[in-house]
């Protein structure tokens, strides 16, 4: 069973830097692309960041780019969101993804990302 | 503001159809595969659809997506209490390089 396990979350204040990471199981993590995508409260999913598999080629959305770098670890199975220059409209769930035939096929539970001061 | 477009909101009676569109462009529905996703209240998204009409695992079959043009369409037949959820199309995006989700419709009971 595929597992997607996002690491805590937190409050931070505008400008401040947070990473985040997704542990996964259940599936060959090398061999596959990762996904990061947000929610923020009470709006819509927009979509972060992508890495391929061999981490040859990152992808970016434009409200990110810049100040988000997604990085890999295949060998501790683990996907990171390291965001930078964090705004109050970063505030969301973000949520990892296993991506894999053109759609995120499974998703972790979510962690939420405060940016406040 | 999303460049692809979905109704806000669609209803049906129990047991009836329901009919989701999701419309872009070129560069997206024209060119990529749709996906569709499911999200209940308080919980994580899950995929529906891929690859514009493929149903992953366990996914029921009164769930069926097609795509025709820039267009794309997610049908729900035989509506239950548990389908009360936001559903929003996604794609690959190729003038932009980034994944695009709809902004969602939200699923109700008459």
């Amino acid at each position: 069973e595929v597992q997607l396990l996002e690491s805590e979350g937190g409050f931070v204040q505008p400008g401040g830097s947070l990473r985040l990471s997704c542990a996964a199981s259940g599936f060959t993590f090398s061999n596959s692309a990762m996904s990061w995508v947000r929610q923020a409260p009470g709006k819509g999913l927009e979509w972060v960041s992508a890495i391929s598999a061999g981490a040859s080629g990152t992808y970016y959305s434009d409200s990110v780019r810049g100040r988000f770098t997604i990085f890999r670890d295949d060998s501790k199975n683990t996907v990171y969101l390291q965001m930078n220059s964090l705004r109050d409209d970063d505030t969301a769930m973000y949520y990892c993804a296993q991506r894999a035939l053109h759609a995120e096929q499974k998703w972790g539970q979510g962690t939420l990302v405060t940016v406040s001061s | 503001q999303s460049v692809l477009t979905q109704p806000p909101s669609v209803s049906a009676a129990p047991g009836q159809k329901v009919t989701i569109s999701c419309s872009g462009g070129s560069s997206n529905i024209g060119s990529g595969y749709v996906s569709w996703y499911q999200q209940l209240p308080g919980t994580a998204p899950k995929l529906l659809i891929y690859e514009n009409n493929k149903r992953p695992s366990g996914i029921p079959d009164r769930f069926s997506g097609s795509k025709s043009g820039t267009s794309a369409t997610l049908d729900i037949t035989g509506l239950q209490t548990g389908d009360e959820a936001d559903y929003y199309c996604g794609v690959w995006d190729n003038s932009l390089s980034a994944y695009v989700f709809g902004p969602g419709s939200q699923v109700t009971y008459l």
